[in-house]
Formats: C-alpha cells, sequence, structure tokens
C-alpha cells in the first residue's frame, strides 16, 4: 500500500540552526501537508500545499517556516532559525481528491 | 480558532469490552476523520465520514456523521489489546480548504 515516508524520524539541533524535514508524499495525491504535535497534545496544522502554492497556514507557520516542492516527489518543510519550541513531532501528510489524508510517521525534532 | 471536544480523555477497559468515544463542535464540519495513533507514529486513517448521518463500519469500528454535522462517534466493538494507542477525531470545515481540525484525542488502553 503506497505511504507517506519522512525523513530523517529524528533530527537534533542547536537553537538558531536551520532544519529541513523530508518528506515523499503518496505518488498521485495533489494536496500536501505539514502538522505538529507537541508532545502530550494534540496534532496542529501548519501548512496546505497545492499546485506549486501554499493555500492554507496556520498562525504557527509564521516568517521562519517555509515550505517547497524541490520536484516531482519531494516535499519539503524548512525552520530558518530553530527555537525551543519548535520541538516536536511533525507530520508530513498527502492527500487526493476525496479529502483522505495520509500521514507520515514523522520527524521528531529536538531543539537545544 | 475552532476547536474540537472529544471525550473521554481516557479509557482503561477490559479485553472484549466494547468502547464508545465522541468528538463535538459549536461549529460545522462537513467531514469527519477519525484516526488512530501509536507511540512514535504517525497519525492512521481509521474511517472517514461525508455525509450528515452516514453510518460506516470499518471491521470491529463503526462510526457515524452526526445529523447536526456537529459531532461524531467512533465505537470498537469487542476490543483486543492491539486496540491500545490514542485515538483523534479530525473535522473539515467548507471554508477551510483541506486544513484538518484535530480532537484532543482518547487514550485507551486495554487491560488482557
Amino acid at each position: 500500500e503506497p505511504e507517506v515516508t519522512q525523513t530523517p524520524s529524528h533530527q537534533v539541533t542547536q537553537m538558531g540552526q536551520e532544519v529541513i524535514l523530508r518528506c515523499v508524499p503518496i505518488s498521485n495525491h495533489l494536496y500536501f501537508y505539514w502538522y505538529r504535535q507537541i508532545l502530550g497534545q494534540k496534532v496542529e496544522f501548519l501548512v496546505s500545499f497545492y499546485n506549486n502554492e501554499i493555500s492554507e497556514k496556520s498562525e504557527i507557520f509564521d516568517d521562519q517556516f517555509s515550505v517547497e516542492r524541490p520536484d516531482g516527489s519531494n516535499f519539503t518543510l524548512k525552520i530558518r532559525s530553530t527555537k525551543l519550541e519548535d520541538s516536536a513531532m511533525y507530520f508530513c501528510a498527502s492527500s487526493g481528491i476525496n479529502e483522505k489524508l495520509f500521514f507520515g510517521s514523522g520527524t521528531q525534532l529536538s531543539v537545544l | 480558532g475552532q476547536q474540537l471536544n472529544q471525550s473521554p480523555q481516557s479509557m482503561f477497559i477490559q479485553e472484549g469490552e466494547d468502547v464508545s468515544m465522541n468528538c463535538t463542535s459549536s461549529s460545522i464540519f462537513n467531514t469527519w476523520l477519525w484516526y488512530k495513533q501509536d507511540p512514535g507514529e504517525g497519525p492512521v486513517l481509521l474511517i472517514a465520514l461525508y455525509k450528515a448521518g452516514e453510518l460506516t463500519s470499518n471491521g470491529r469500528l463503526t462510526a457515524q456523521f452526526g445529523i447536526t454535522r456537529k459531532d461524531s462517534f467512533l465505537n470498537i466493538s469487542a476490543s483486543i489489546p492491539s486496540d491500545v494507542g490514542i485515538y483523534f477525531c479530525a473535522g473539515l470545515r467548507d471554508n477551510a480548504g483541506n486544513m484538518l481540525t484535530f480532537g484532543g484525542g482518547t487514550r485507551l488502553m486495554v487491560k488482557p
């Protein structure tokens, strides 16, 4: 069964450093998303991406965040200057036209 | 932002028992999704509901989309140890694109 894959599974970084989280969505999907989950809390929407542009973004997705689809298969989330409070599990998701979102296994980001 | 109130927050049940959890909102959602999350993993889609009043089953799982479009429930019949995990409801609203709003989750523990 096709799945969303994310790399790395764990990322440790120093505060102020840039990180790039990578995702390969399901190949025939058109919508791509990033969500995050702070430990013990609910999953929160960050951004959705369709037709090579951001379609929705939340208040969390400030100027420190950016997304890119550099080629036909990858979808990346960049955090330009990480803060302690960016520590969370980051989930990539994708969907086709039926609004069923499929999530990857996540990247655990730890900012020290 | 819009809130989904999910209850109960946690349940500790005996293997073989039936389980029921629900989500309510003050806002209308046009799609309800139910996910299960295992520790360290991404949410896995269990059931998707698209129409008010819709009742859908997936094996031992049954979910319903409330008539008012402001609530949904998930039932698990004859629970087994591998049902352990956190169950999340998630909703999509008409004017929010594909941005999912998640409930706070129900942590299910099953005693063999």
